[in-house]
């Protein structure tokens, strides 16, 4: 089972970034979306395909449906920038997508 | 606070074993499933294994199946993965994942809510 996502994706501060993931049928999977800053260890900002953790904004919002989940980003700021990678389960293994590097200029 | 700590990470060659330990504090480690997942240079996260709470059952991905076993002592709080027949392909650095359910994916709801910082695995051929 395969997860893709554009490589790349900019946005100026304070736009609204959209990040997508596809994959078959993943709408009826669960998506989990990852944040991952330089130099450091991944986070969640996203699980169950819209919820946040406690902690992450409520800029972060995800939807995931048909073969698309995606992560939108409202009113981006510098602190944003970095990988997201999108993830799913395949009966017991977990996938991630390739991943999307997101630029703030 | 959840805290997970990696150790065990090195220069190792090609064929070589090692093994990876996850010091667990900040939750009751028994009762959540557990992965390792990976970030090699230029590429993504990649997902390398899960055990459930009770180290009842495991998963791995294809690339290392029949190579490494993943590990837990509930009584220690430690997470543990054993690489054996190390290839290059195995560099990354190796992250400690808590799942977010006790069993591994269930009905594919698992996330992997907290990470540790990662211990770094470079085999050399």
């Amino acid at each position: 089972y395969e997860l893709t996502q554009p490589p790349s994706v900019s946005v100026s501060p304070g736009h609204t970034a959209t990040l997508t993931c596809s994959g078959d049928l993943l709408g009826k999977k669960y998506s989990s979306w990852y944040q991952q800053r330089p130099g450091q260890s991944p986070i969640l900002v996203i699980y169950e395909d819209s919820k946040r953790p406690s902690g992450i904004p409520e800029r972060f919002s995800a939807s995931n449906s048909a073969n698309t989940a995606t992560l939108t980003i409202a009113e981006t700021q510098d602190v944003d920038e970095g990988d997201y990678y999108c993830q799913a389960w395949d009966d017991r293994t977990a996938v991630f997508g390739g991943g999307t590097k997101l630029t703030v200029l | 606070d959840v805290q997970l700590l990696e150790s065990g990470g090195s220069v190792v060659q090609r064929g070589g074993s090692l093994r990876l330990s996850c010091g667990a504090s900040g939750f009751t480690f028994e009762l959540f499933a557990m992965a390792w997942v990976r970030l090699a240079p230029g590429t993504g996260l990649q997902w390398v294994s899960s055990i459930s709470a009770t180290s009842g059952a495991t998963s791995y991905r294809d690339s290392v199946q029949g190579r490494f076993t993943i590990s837990r002592d509930n009584v220690k709080n430690i997470l543990y993965l054993d690489m054996q027949s190390l290839r290059t392909e195995d560099s990354a650095i190796y992250y400690c994942a808590k799942e977010s359910m006790g069993r591994l994916s269930v009905a594919g709801l698992n996330s992997f809510d907290s990470w540790g910082r990662g211990t770094l695995v470079t085999v050399s051929s």
